[in-house]
């Protein structure tokens, strides 16, 4: 079965504090997709990252890094420097390599303090 | 350059009415899907569409639901004789084929 699990349910972090959301998935697929996205009080879904199952390069954007590693199943996202803004509730996924849907974990809520 | 939008964004309707949310995507993109979130979860998925047909629909989808995209652009879901277990925040997404999807606000349904 697809799986996607989030265990850190929320997180709260002083401003300024790095912070690391963790992700761990669970796949038959050989080719498949990674996502990160970030759910603020507005509701809206706003797509962050998309790492294919091929490339195990770890990407930077700015304050956000990634780190993904098959060999643990993982794909953890790490926001440097947190900021209030960055307070939200932020979705790891996995694309269904045949079907094209997205399968969710249950999200961490990430609360940043002044 | 305008995103995927949603009508209307907040819905209140009682046990047994009948509801209908509509979705516009991304103009260029002939991919649609819907997905359910409730309090707490993560967003699930319901069904998609490319272009007017409708490739897959979730278990999650019962009889009283239906979703259309008669002309392979807006997608309408209905969800008749709502239940107060139907009330969550419907959210529509957009893509061309395997690459990414992008979301509109979603619409929140409360069942009273």
């Amino acid at each position: 079965a697809q799986k996607v699990t989030q265990a850190q349910t929320e997180i709260s972090v002083v401003e300024k504090e790095d912070v690391t959301l963790d992700c761990v998935y669970e796949t038959r697929d050989t080719t498949y997709y990674l996502f990160w996205y970030k759910q603020p009080p507005s509701g809206e879904l706003v797509f962050l990252i998309r790492r294919n199952s091929f490339d195990e390069q770890n990407e930077i954007s700015g304050r956000y890094s990634w780190n993904f590693q098959k060999s643990t199943s993982s794909f953890n996202f790490t926001i440097t420097a947190s900021q209030v803004v960055d307070s939200a509730v932020y979705f790891c996924a996995l694309r269904d390599y045949n079907t094209d849907k997205l399968i969710f974990g249950t999200g961490t809520r990430l609360q940043v303090f002044p | 350059d305008t995103g995927v939008s949603q009508d209307p964004r907040h819905k209140i309707t009682k046990r047994g009415q009948n509801v209908t949310f509509r979705c516009d995507p991304i103009s260029e993109h002939n991919r649609l899907y819907w997905y359910r979130q409730t309090l707490g979860q993560g967003p699930e998925f319901l069904t998609y569409f490319q272009n007017e047909a409708q490739l897959e629909k979730s278990r999650l989808l019962s009889d009283r639901f239906s979703a259309e995209r008669p002309k392979g652009s807006f997608s309408t879901l209905e969800i008749q004789r709502t239940e107060q277990g139907d009330s969550a925040m419907y959210l529509c997404a957009s893509s061309t084929p395997e690459e990414t999807q992008y979301f509109g606000p979603g619409t929140r349904l409360l069942v009273l």
